[in-house]
């Protein structure tokens, strides 16, 4: 079975730009998590999604805004983006949302903001 | 906010050694999971304990968890290089249902 899937792996953005990160979770798993992680910080969750509905969001402005698809991909978005933004961005998926369940990561998107 | 902790940030040992970390938490949890992270790579879930269980094992892995003091160890026996890596716990407090994670363990094993 594939594994959860990241797409892209690096990214170098300037400023006030904007940025889309992909996600594609294991096969029949149905809610998607994504999570932030900095030296600083760590790791800093940021939404979850099931059935095409966020379930839950962390402490993040609304610069930062996600979706899922009927498929269960999901998209993460940041726009306008500032260099505290620079970060690597986990999405994890497990079977069912809640509950604690276990969290399968994808490898991540690193995203370097210029 | 970080609701674990874990203890110590670094840790430095010699393969065939025991490792152990400990993670500190602050509110009541339903679950504590361990987590493994090699460099540049996403998580990998290693364990589950829930908060009614004391002790949980997984191979060459031994999670113990004290919920009067809030308080999870893990043991990595008989260490390997392939074992360094950050080691991360998470909680899913009461009431909640996503993961809250910690700062990390970075345990690095010499041959």
């Amino acid at each position: 079975k594939a594994g959860v899937t990241q797409t892209p792996r690096y990214l170098i953005k300037t400023r006030g730009q904007q940025v889309t990160l992909s996600c594609s979770p294991i096969s029949g798993h149905r809610s998607v998590s994504w999570y932030q992680q900095t030296p600083g910080q760590g790791l800093q969750f940021l939404f979850e999604y099931f059935s095409e509905t966020q379930r839950n969001k962390g402490n993040f402005p609304g610069r930062f805004s996600g979706r899922q698809f009927s498929n269960s991909r999901s998209e993460m978005n940041v726009s306008t983006l500032e260099l505290g933004d620079s970060a690597l961005y986990l999405c994890a998926s497990s079977l069912v949302a809640g509950e604690g369940q276990p969290q399968h990561f994808g490898d991540g998107t690193r995203l370097s903001i210029l | 906010s970080q609701q674990g902790e874990e203890d110590p940030q670094a840790l430095s040992i010699q393969e065939g050694e025991n490792a152990t970390m400990n993670c500190s938490y602050k509110t009541s949890i339903n679950n504590l999971q361990w987590y493994r992270q090699n460099s540049g790579r996403g998580l990998v879930h290693l364990i589950l304990i829930r908060s009614n269980e004391r002790e949980k094992h997984s191979g060459r892995l031994r999670v113990t968890l004290d919920t009067s003091k809030k308080s999870s160890s893990l043991l990595i026996t008989a260490s390997r290089a392939a074992d360094t890596a950050s080691y991360f716990c998470a909680t899913v407090p009461s009431g909640y249902s996503t993961l809250t994670f910690g700062k990390g363990t970075m345990l690095l094993v010499s041959p």
